[in-house]
Formats: C-alpha cells, sequence, structure tokens
C-alpha cells in the first residue's frame, strides 16, 4: 500500500500570505492520479486539485497544485479567511489501495 | 445539478445489520462509479471501495474487503452500503462519493451531506 505523509500537520498564517501543503509519496505515483480535498468542520469535502495539477470546477484560480513521482504541492497564493480548513491529498495510482493523506489543518495565524 | 443525498444518521447496537443509502441526481446514473468514505471522528479520511452502477463490478479497499457490501439499485438511482454485523469500530461518517471521468478519474468530484453511523451498547 502507498502510504502518503503530508507536511506540516498544522500551517499557521494570516489572510494574505502563501501556504504551500506537501504530499510525499511512499512509492512513485507513475500515473500522477494525485487529488486535493478541503473539508471544513461539519462539512463533506470538497475537490479541489485532481491529476495533480488540474484545478476542479469552480475553484478559484488561487489554488494550484503540482508535483510527479513521489513529490507533490498544493499551494494557495494569498490565503482568503474561508480558506482556513483542513486539506487532504489522495492518490489512486496502485489500485486497490488507494489512500489519502492524514491531512494538514491550515489555521489562522 | 449533481446531488448526492444520504441516508439519515443511525444508532446500532454491536452485532447489528445495517444498510445506509446514496441516492443521485443530476446525471446518468450507470456513467459514473459510486465510491464510499469513511471518517471516523476526529479523524482522517478512509476509502472503502467503489462500485459500477452500470454492472455492479466492485473494487474494496484491502482493508474493508469482506468487512462491507456495496449494491445499487438502478431503478431508482440509489447506491447502497451494508454491514452483516457492526463493531464499535465501524463509528463513523460515511460518505458517498462520485468518481470523476477523464483526468478526473479517481479522484471524487461529488460528495455526499455523509451518514453518521453509531455503533454502541
Amino acid at each position: 500500500e502507498i502510504v502518503l505523509t503530508q507536511s506540516p500537520d498544522t500551517l499557521s498564517l494570516s489572510p494574505g500570505e502563501r501556504a504551500t501543503l506537501s504530499c510525499r509519496a511512499s512509492q512513485s505515483l507513475t500515473s500522477n492520479f494525485v487529488s486535493w480535498y478541503q473539508q471544513k468542520p461539519g462539512q463533506a469535502p470538497r475537490l479541489l486539485i485532481y491529476s495533480a495539477s488540474n484545478r476542479a470546477t469552480g475553484i478559484p484560480d488561487r489554488f494550484s497544485g503540482s508535483g510527479s513521482g513521489t513529490d507533490f504541492t498544493l499551494t494557495i497564493n494569498k490565503v482568503e479567511p474561508e480558506d482556513f480548513a483542513v486539506y487532504y491529498c489522495q492518490q489512486s495510482g496502485r489500485l486497490p489501495a488507494l489512500t489519502f493523506g492524514q491531512g494538514t489543518r491550515l489555521d489562522i495565524k | 445539478e449533481v446531488q448526492l443525498v444520504q441516508s439519515g444518521a443511525e444508532v446500532k447496537k454491536p452485532g447489528e445489520s445495517l444498510k445506509i443509502s446514496c441516492k443521485v441526481s443530476g446525471y446518468t446514473f450507470k456513467s459514473f462509479w459510486l465510491g464510499w468514505v469513511r471518517q471516523r471522528p476526529g479523524k482522517g479520511l478512509e476509502w472503502l471501495g467503489v462500485i459500477d452502477p452500470a454492472d455492479s463490478d466492485t473494487i474494496y479497499g484491502p482493508s474493508f474487503e469482506g468487512q462491507v457490501t456495496m449494491s445499487v439499485a438502478k431503478s431508482i438511482n440509489t447506491a447502497y452500503l451494508q454491514w452483516g454485523s457492526l463493531k464499535a469500530s465501524d463509528t463513523a461518517i460515511y460518505y458517498c462519493v462520485r468518481r470523476g471521468d477523464g483526468l478526473k478519474s479517481w479522484a471524487f468530484d461529488f460528495w455526499g451531506q455523509g451518514t453518521l453511523v453509531t455503533v454502541s451498547s
């Protein structure tokens, strides 16, 4: 099973700063089927990024994804107050073991 | 508008059986795989598996094979997740998800609101 390790566990930033969230896979993901999700308290997760770098429908362009192989990054340019949430990465390169990272909490500083 | 509407919260005792549902609308039911994701209280996300509504082909996550059963009822655009014998460790929110297509293949582009399952004696 491929393990995804997200870092940091918690990121404390002020609105307007840039957030850089990391997701590292225990094995190379040759298909780059990496997605990112945002989850706010009491809500279902929402798809932000798919196939490592493609924004989902309706996602603001301050969100961007990058990476390949074992290292993937979600960047939020100029964090807005509504962006403070938990973010999960997910891989599906090696079925049937689709896995999620443990999550990064983005907190207001 | 795509919607995945799940059944309501359940409280069960260990050993009891349960079947929760996910009714979809806004698209052709058999065109997209559906799946289930678990979130235990205060924890992260875990993938249980997916089912192809067109032919009921299933893929279970390794940790959930034999523990749960996924099914669909095409006539009413509904997917189901069921347990034969619940354990306290099954206490969680269960999300119904739609698997995307094309480049979104294996991304979950729509989520239900979640069904809280509580298993306690």
